[in-house]
């Protein structure tokens, strides 16, 4: 069955490190997001891309980048990890524009 | 700037009983509105998607209505069951370029046996 894989579920890790979040999925989706998670917010969004090669920036962009070099992968990397960017990360994929988006499980982020 | 706003935060119910989340929005131009469900520790998982024609629908004992005039939108569960404690997130697209999604807080629902 097609699916959508963030790795790893959880990391903990030391401020200033750099830090990349995996997202796979199987289902050929043209579009893949990250969003961030916190308390007392929605899902934020952080960047997303269109296809091979397309990304940008949304709503909450700063410390962090992504590259889209296949269509089944948009890897998520913090450049110096900050204590404010401990949350839950969520890599999300569809098919076109205002259709149904599908969510990882989730990557557990802690910076200390 | 595109703002989703749901109600109650969080909510306790009895098993068994039915309960109606709420949701309002200032989302323009407006595209569809989804509901999700997320259990704890999962990612979300869509109930329902409603374009602007559309003024109900229903995923088993989930029905959610839309009312594109007062921007308003609610999801009836019937019947609740202990599986149905999680969190239900409404969530927005506009119709920009983009179809960029806006989401809602969440109401944290816990049915109690």
């Amino acid at each position: 069955d097609a699916e959508i894989t963030q790795s790893p579920r959880h990391k903990i890790t030391e401020t200033g490190r750099q830090v990349t979040l995996a997202c796979h999925q199987t289902w050929n989706h043209n579009n893949m997001f990250w969003y961030r998670q916190d308390l007392g917010h929605g899902l934020r969004l952080i960047h997303y891309s269109y296809g091979v090669h397309d990304t940008n920036k949304g709503e909450v962009s700063d410390g962090y980048s992504v590259s889209r070099s296949n269509t089944e992968d948009l890897p998520l990397t913090l450049e110096s990890a900050a204590s404010s960017q401990t949350s839950v990360y969520f890599c999300a994929s569809s098919t076109g524009l205002g259709t149904e988006a599908f969510f990882g499980q989730g990557t557990r982020l802690t910076v200390v | 700037k595109n703002q989703v706003e749901q109600s109650p935060q969080s909510l306790i119910i009895l098993e068994g009983k039915n309960c109606t989340l709420q949701c309002n929005y200032t989302v323009s131009p407006f595209s569809n509105l989804r509901w999700y469900k997320q259990d704890t520790g999962r990612g979300p998982v869509s109930l329902t998607i409603m374009t602007f024609s559309e003024n109900t629908k229903s995923n088993g004992r989930y029905t959610a209505t839309l009312d594109a005039d007062t921007k308003q939108s609610s999801l009836h569960i019937t019947a609740s069951q202990l599986s149905d404690s999680a969190s239900y997130i409404c969530v927005v697209s506009d119709n920009n370029a983009g179809n960029m999604l806006t989401f809602g807080g969440g109401t944290r629902l816990m049915v109690k046996p």
